[in-house]
C-alpha cells in the first residue's frame, strides 16, 4: 500500500524555521517526482514546490522562493521541506504528494505549521 | 485575474448530475492543457479523481467511479467535471489544477452541496 507520512510541523514564531519530512513507502520512491502542497485554514489548495525524481529539476511558488528549500533522499525514501524566515501567511497544513502524469495521485495526511508569536 | 476560476459553490439534488466548471484565464488556451480534478472532504487530504486533456488523452483515478468524468468546453475556455447520479457522499470541495509556467496552479475550489 502506498503511504506518505508527513512530520515536523508545529508552532513557530515569525522569522523562525522548521523542517518538514515526508516518509514514503509502498512504491519505488526514486521513480517519482514529488511536490509539497499547502492549505491555509479554511482556504483552498496552494502548490508550494516540486522536485524531480533525481533532484535535477526544482521549482517553487514565488512566495517561498529564497526561504524554502525542497530536497529528497531516495535511499531513505524521504522528501523534505526546509522552511526559513517563516511568516504568518505560511500557516497551513502542508501535504506531500506523489506526482504522476502531471497530477497528484497520492497525498499524505498533512502536517500543520502554525506561525504565530 | 486568477489562472483558474471555479464557482465557489454549487447545489444539486441526489440522483441528478452536476457540472463543475474550471475557467482558464483569457490568453491561456484550454485545449493546450491537461486538467486534473481533486475531491476533498472536511478533515481529509485531497483525493485524485481524474485528468482530462482530450477524449483520446484522459485517465480516471484508481478506484474512481465512472460517474465522474471530464470534458472541455472550448467556447468557454473551460474544463468541466461532470458528476452523474449524485450521491450524498459526493458532497465535498472540488479543485481543478493545471501545470502552467513551471508551476502547479489550483483553482479556488467549488463546494458541492447535495440536497
Amino acid at each position: 500500500e502506498v503511504q506518505l507520512v508527513e512530520s515536523g510541523g508545529g508552532l513557530v514564531q515569525p522569522g523562525g524555521s522548521l523542517r518538514l519530512s515526508c516518509a514514503a513507502s509502498g512504491f519505488t520512491f526514486s521513480s517519482y517526482s514529488m511536490d509539497w502542497v499547502r492549505q491555509a485554514p479554511g482556504k483552498g489548495l496552494e502548490w508550494v514546490s516540486y522536485i524531480s525524481s533525481s533532484s535535477e529539476i526544482i521549482h517553487y511558488v514565488d512566495s517561498v522562493k529564497g526561504r524554502f528549500t525542497i530536497s529528497r533522499d531516495n535511499a531513505k525514501s524521504s522528501l523534505y521541506l526546509q522552511m526559513n524566515s517563516l511568516r504568518d501567511e505560511d500557516t497551513a497544513v502542508y501535504y506531500c504528494a506523489r506526482e504522476i502524469g502531471g497530477g497528484y495521485d497520492k497525498w499524505g495526511q498533512g502536517t500543520l505549521v502554525t506561525v504565530s508569536s | 485575474q486568477a489562472v483558474l476560476t471555479q464557482p465557489s459553490s454549487l447545489s444539486a439534488s441526489p440522483g441528478a448530475s452536476a457540472s463543475l466548471t474550471c475557467t482558464l484565464r483569457s490568453g491561456i488556451n484550454v485545449g493546450t492543457y491537461t486538467i486534473h480534478w481533486y475531491q476533498q472532504k472536511p478533515g481529509s487530504p485531497p483525493q485524485y479523481l481524474l485528468r482530462y486533456k482530450s477524449d483520446s488523452d484522459k485517465q480516471q483515478g484508481s478506484g474512481v467511479p465512472s460517474r465522474f468524468s471530464g470534458s472541455k468546453d472550448a467556447s468557454a475556455n473551460a474544463g468541466i467535471l461532470l458528476i452523474s447520479g449524485l450521491q450524498s457522499e459526493d458532497e465535498a470541495d472540488y479543485y481543478c489544477m493545471i501545470w502552467y509556467s513551471s508551476a502547479s496552479v489550483f483553482g479556488g475550489g467549488t463546494r458541492l452541496t447535495v440536497l
